[in-house]
């Protein structure tokens, strides 16, 4: 198995709303992360696990909270967000720990905040 | 302000010949470069890499070239082929840091 798995492909959701992104692997990747890409832009770093701790935040707003369970999985909690919010989140996985490694990325959340 | 710049938005090339997609960062601190491909509803794609160390490195048909000095990073497809076209995002490392080009979208004409 060489994916990572996003879910949901889109979702819609309101201001007020409290959702979550999911984001899976079972390369056995120690390193994970979570982008930000807005139309016609490159993607932007958002959050780094390494051994499933945090390691990086690019000073993103409180009201994305990350969360790594386990050395599989990572979440994207999302509360209170605003229309500027609205982007392709991207989750991607890497073997080694370290920013100049080779990652692989999973499809994608296609987000849109009404 | 941008860090890594691809000035080229699209390219066309005929198919079987050289595809030369470039890329240019701001600071000498990144000391490492990635190239990722990029099909429509499909997340990046890791294609090849290049340490500051070397100025260039090849896999099959892809090659890349990196002048420290300009602060210039070339990617090179030869031939190019059909299944070749998409978005290439180029990538730099280095002080805890990662940025992306906003990508070059290649087309190859059969």
């Amino acid at each position: 198995d060489t994916e990572v798995t996003q879910t949901p492909k889109h979702l819609v959701m309101g201001m007020t709303n409290k959702k979550s992104l999911k984001c899976e692997q079972h390369m056995g990747h120690r390193a994970m992360y979570w982008y930000k890409q807005k139309a016609k832009k490159p993607p932007e770093l958002m959050f780094v696990y390494s051994y499933e701790k945090l390691s990086i935040n690019e000073s993103v707003p409180s009201r994305f909270s990350p969360e790594c369970p386990n050395s599989s999985l990572l979440n994207l909690h999302l509360h209170a967000l605003q229309p500027e919010d609205s982007a392709l989140y991207l989750c991607a996985s890497s073997q080694g720990q370290g920013l100049d490694q080779p990652q692989h990325f999973g499809d994608g959340t296609r987000l849109s905040i009404l | 302000d941008q860090q890594v710049k691809q000035n080229s938005p699209s390219l066309s090339v005929q198919e079987g010949r050289i595809s030369i997609l470039n890329c240019d960062y701001t600071n000498s601190m990144f000391d490492y470069f990635l190239w990722y491909k990029k099909y429509p509803a499909e997340g990046p794609t890791f294609l090849i890499s290049i340490s500051s160390i070397k100025d260039k490195n090849e896999d099959g048909r892809f090659t890349v070239f990196l002048n420290k000095s300009a602060k210039h990073l070339s990617l090179h497809i030869v031939p190019s082929q059909p299944g070749d076209s998409a978005v290439y995002f180029c990538a730099v490392s280095g002080a805890n840091n990662l940025f992306f080009g906003t990508g070059t979208r290649l087309t190859v004409i059969p």
